[in-house]
């Protein structure tokens, strides 16, 4: 039981650029989250998804897209790369808790991205 | 909105020493209140939790009370060990959100041996 993985760990990318953020959870947990760290910011919610083939925005969504195709998987997307974007992301997950409320949030090691 | 105001660090401790970090909160419904800790290069855990007043969490040592009256959750430690360093995070959740968590800016604590 891997709990909720992230790939890649590091990346360095040039501004205008694009990539993929995976996150993969074995939990079979209903609700996936991606967030970003910066320093005395602590954590902002991007994204977020209820449940397989639905999204919906967070806290901070502009420059980020997000898809959901499969329950365990949770992708977060940056089309065109700013430093702005510069950050340490993690995702979560959980599951709906006792009487309809959520269940503990559960995070991955995180994926520091650096924006040039 | 919801908010989360934790006290601002960096705290520095001896080992053994006592520990408080507060936490206060803004919200209009009745929120679920937690403590995460993040460990160095690691993600975020979950510390302890309370869903309703004057509920107190505990684990590894550590508690908090959940206090309605002065909207509050402070973190307490009677002897913190070296192995506690870390950065501390209050969190509240709550269901108008879809209990999406909101974040206190966390404090850092470093315990010297």
């Amino acid at each position: 039981n891997a709990g909720v993985t992230q790939t890649p760990k590091f990346r360095v990318l040039k501004t205008g650029q694009s990539m993929t953020l995976l996150c993969a959870q074995d939990m079979n947990h209903e609700y996936m989250y991606w967030y970003r760290q910066d320093p005395g910011m602590g954590l902002r919610l991007i994204h977020y998804s209820v449940g397989e083939g639905t999204t919906a925005k967070g806290e901070v969504p502009d420059g980020y897209n997000v898809s959901r195709l499969k329950k365990q998987n949770f992708l977060l997307g940056l089309e065109s790369a700013a430093p702005s974007q510069t950050s340490v992301y993690f995702c979560a997950s959980s599951r709906l808790g006792t009487s309809g409320g959520i269940g503990t949030q559960y995070f991955g090691p995180g994926t520091r991205l650096t924006v040039l | 909105g919801d908010s989360v105001t934790q006290m601002e660090g960096p705290v520095t401790l001896s080992e053994e020493a006592f520990l408080t970090i507060n936490c206060t909160y803004t919200a209009t419904g009745y929120p679920s209140l937690f403590w995460y800790v993040q460990y160095p290069g690691e993600g975020l855990q979950l510390l302890l939790k309370a869903t309703k007043a004057d509920d107190k969490g505990s684990n590894k040592g550590f508690e908090a009370t959940y206090r309605k009256e002065t909207t509050s959750f402070h973190l307490e430690k009677g002897s913190v060990q070296v192995s506690d360093s870390a950065v501390y995070f209050c969190a509240l959740s709550d269901r108008r959100s879809q209990g999406n968590l909101i974040f206190g800016k966390g404090t850092k604590l470093s315990v010297k041996p």
